[in-house]
């Protein structure tokens, strides 16, 4: 059964800092890897997903990368800005039993201060 | 607008009492999903349908049924709610396909 594990829990830092999120799954026969970004109290919103062949995907300033060997993802922010405040969740898409299931991380809770 | 809704958004109930959660999606999705998110447990799945009259569970099925009698609607159903199934619901719908995911908007229940 795929697991996915999201370090660090919660991450904290000054405007204009670069910073890496990090997602590692145990099943490496992933079909994709997907970053969301959650508001709290809201829905979650896709923004980067990598198919199983990439090795990353870029936007804007969100640069997600793959290495399904290592079973790792990352997720590079640059020059973070206090709108970017946010928790945030990776997301693997496995196969279950013949059909594909998204398994989520418990996200990574940024804070970026003025 | 391309979307997914949920409704309602919150909700209030007592122990016992029959709700249904809407959720319908304009994309023509075949594949949608429930999920509950808790603090510390993060998003799991509920129930998962590849297609009308196709439903499956996923992690946590127990206390909850579903159907699935139309494309772009996926109702969840709490026949008899207990104050462990207080949680915030997602809805989410996607193609068939290794596409990415909607979600609605969340909908928050508290079961007293």
């Amino acid at each position: 059964k795929q697991e996915v594990t999201q370090i660090p829990a919660a991450l904290s830092v000054p405007e204009g800092e670069n910073l890496v999120l990090n997602c590692s799954f145990t099943d490496s026969a992933i079909y994709n890897l997907q970053w969301f970004r959650q508001d709290p109290g809201k829905g979650l919103t896709s923004l980067l997903l990598i198919q199983s062949s990439q090795r990353e995907q870029t936007s804007g300033r969100l640069n997600a990368s793959l290495d399904k060997s290592s079973g790792r993802s990352t997720l590079y922010i640059a020059a973070s800005q206090p709108g970017d405040s946010a928790t945030y969740l990776c997301a693997a898409l496995s196969s279950n039993s013949g059909y594909s299931t998204l398994t989520f991380g418990k996200g990574t809770m940024l804070l970026v201060s003025p | 607008e391309a979307q997914v809704t949920q409704n309602p958004r919150y909700l209030i109930t007592v122990t016992g009492k029959k709700l249904t959660v809407t959720c319908s999606q304009n994309m023509n999705h075949e594949y949608m999903s429930w999920y509950r998110q808790d603090p510390g447990l993060g998003l799991r799945q509920i129930y998962y349908s590849m297609n009308v009259e196709v439903t499956d569970k996923g992690d946590v099925p127990e206390g909850y049924k579903v159907s699935r009698k139309e494309k772009r609607n996926f109702p969840l159903i709490l026949e008899s709610p207990s104050p462990n199934q207080t949680s915030l619901y997602f809805c989410a719908s996607r193609p068939v396909g290794q596409e990415t995911q909607y979600f609605g908007p969340g909908t928050r229940l508290l079961v007293l």
